[in-house]
């Protein structure tokens, strides 16, 4: 099991570029998170995608960011005319199953991409 | 709003001792979730151990175990017998049990040093 597979690892735009990340979720999972984690910050939260919904996304921006998770292939974290303050690490992370109120479902993240503006 | 407060923002230890890490958090909601991640330098956030709010047991995971205080809302992580390799980011998270799944809630984390 490959676990939840980030690419890329390192991303590099200018100002005013368009940044796409891929998620790729464990094998089996079917639930899709997005956080972004600035400096010397915690992972804050952004978006949670089942396949081709959006089940929550009051952690995201409300200009410029968009996320997806299709039927076939990755979830993509789309940032268009990226701006400095967009630099950070973004992570991915998938679960099995929706949290019906008991238990504490798990969250298993991958390694991040990190996006540099220029 | 719910916070998580980490008040160490660095922390060292000797192989083979013991440490504390600190954890604070702030809600009105009776029923939630705690959890520690380890985010080493590779970046991989990895789940240390977790708490149900319900459960007035302390989990524990082999050298890892919590002090769980609701009154106090305190989270706290002790490593025992410390090892090179837990050398790492130590991030405390909260989440509603009523809320949205992912709806983690992050600290800003500790950096544990190990001293050889």
């Amino acid at each position: 099991n490959a676990g939840v597979m980030q690419n890329p690892r390192h991303l590099v735009r200018r100002r005013g570029q368009e940044a796409r990340l891929r998620c790729s979720p464990m094998k089996g999972h079917s639930h899709v998170y997005w956080y972004r984690q600035l400096p010397e910050e915690g992972l804050k939260f952004m978006v949670y995608l089942q396949k081709e919904n959006i089940i929550d996304e009051s952690g995201m921006p409300k200009e410029r960011f968009s996320a997806e998770f299709p039927k076939e292939g990755p979830s993509i974290l789309r940032i268009q005319q990226v701006v400095r303050g967009d630099s950070a690490a973004y992570f991915c992370a998938s679960s099995l199953l929706r949290d019906r109120g008991y238990g504490a479902n798990v969250l298993t993240f991958g390694a991040g991409s990190r996006l540099t503006v220029l | 709003a719910q916070t998580v407060t980490q008040s160490q923002p660095e922390m060292s230890v000797q192989e083979a001792e013991t440490v504390t890490l600190s954890c604070t958090y702030d809600t009105s909601e009776s029923d939630y979730y705690l959890f520690w991640y380890k985010q080493p330098p590779s970046r991989q956030m990895i789940l240390v151990i977790r708490q149900e709010a319900y459960k007035q047991q302390n989990a524990t995971e082999n050298r890892f175990s919590v002090n769980f205080q609701k009154a106090a809302k305190s989270f706290s992580l002790k490593i025992s017998d410390s090892q090179l390799g837990d050398a790492a980011m130590y991030f405390c998270a909260y989440r509603s049990a009523g809320g949205s799944q992912g709806n983690l809630i992050f600290g800003k984390g500790t950096k544990l040093s190990v001293k050889p």
